[in-house]
């Protein structure tokens, strides 16, 4: 079985400060982890996925997030926030074991403020 | 190269009335998810569909709820009957390959309001 616990239900942060979002996995196997983003009323995209290659992931709009087997975590950090960053993000785990078929398993997200 | 298309994006019905969710996924993507998102919560998984396969069920509610994927044409979700707490975002996803290496591309959802 495999889940995922987002650790903050909302983060403020101010415009040009960093970003931290935290995520904890649970998983049976070696699992692949992504950071997907929900702006409001619209479809999630892919921020970065990390699929047991190199454990600093870089994604896109400046976001990256490191793979910790040891801590089970997947944290996601920008450097400097802007505004055009508010919105949901999901933690997401998939497992490849061969009954998972690779549906995701999300968290419960994260709500992103950016304060001017 | 299109993305995912769902319509309607936003669908209203009664009580006990059906409501049809309609998915297309990108062209060379034979490999369809259906998520629901109940207000204040994550995405859950309901059903996994290959061309004309119900691969994995598992998220599926056993009554009421059905979803095809047929030869031709868009994936469908089909809820019969519908109740309050049916109101939600159903989001379809598509890959080309059921990996759990491959990302899954997502639709911007169907917002189902039950009154």
């Amino acid at each position: 079985a495999q889940s995922v616990t987002q650790l903050d239900s909302h983060v403020s942060v101010s415009e040009g400060t960093p970003v931290l979002l935290r995520c904890n996995y649970s998983s049976s196997y070696s699992p692949s982890l992504f950071w997907y983003v929900q702006h409001p009323n619209k479809g999630l995209q892919l921020l970065l996925k990390y699929t047991s290659a190199a454990t600093l992931v870089k994604g896109i709009n400046g976001f990256e997030a490191e793979f910790k087997k040891s801590e089970t975590s997947f944290h996601l950090t920008k450097p400097s926030a802007h505004m055009s960053d508010a919105a949901e993000y999901f933690c997401v785990v998939s497992d490849p074991s061969g009954t998972s078929y690779g549906k995701l398993t999300f968290g419960q997200g994260t709500i992103l403020t950016v304060h001017p | 190269n299109a993305g995912v298309m769902q319509n309607p994006r936003h669908l209203v019905r009664r009580r006990g009335q059906e409501a049809r969710l309609r998915c297309s996924p990108m062209k060379g993507h034979s490999h369809v998810y259906w998520y629901r998102q109940l207000p204040e919560e994550g995405l859950k998984f309901m059903v996994y569909l290959q061309k004309e396969n119900i691969i994995d069920e598992s998220g599926m509610p056993k009554e009421r709820f059905s979803a095809e994927f047929p030869k031709e044409g868009p994936s469908i979700l089909r809820i019969q009957q519908v109740v309050r707490g049916d109101s939600a975002a159903y989001f379809c996803a598509s890959s080309p390959l059921s990996s759990s290496y491959n990302e899954q591309f997502f639709g911007p959802g169907t917002r189902l309001t039950v009154l």
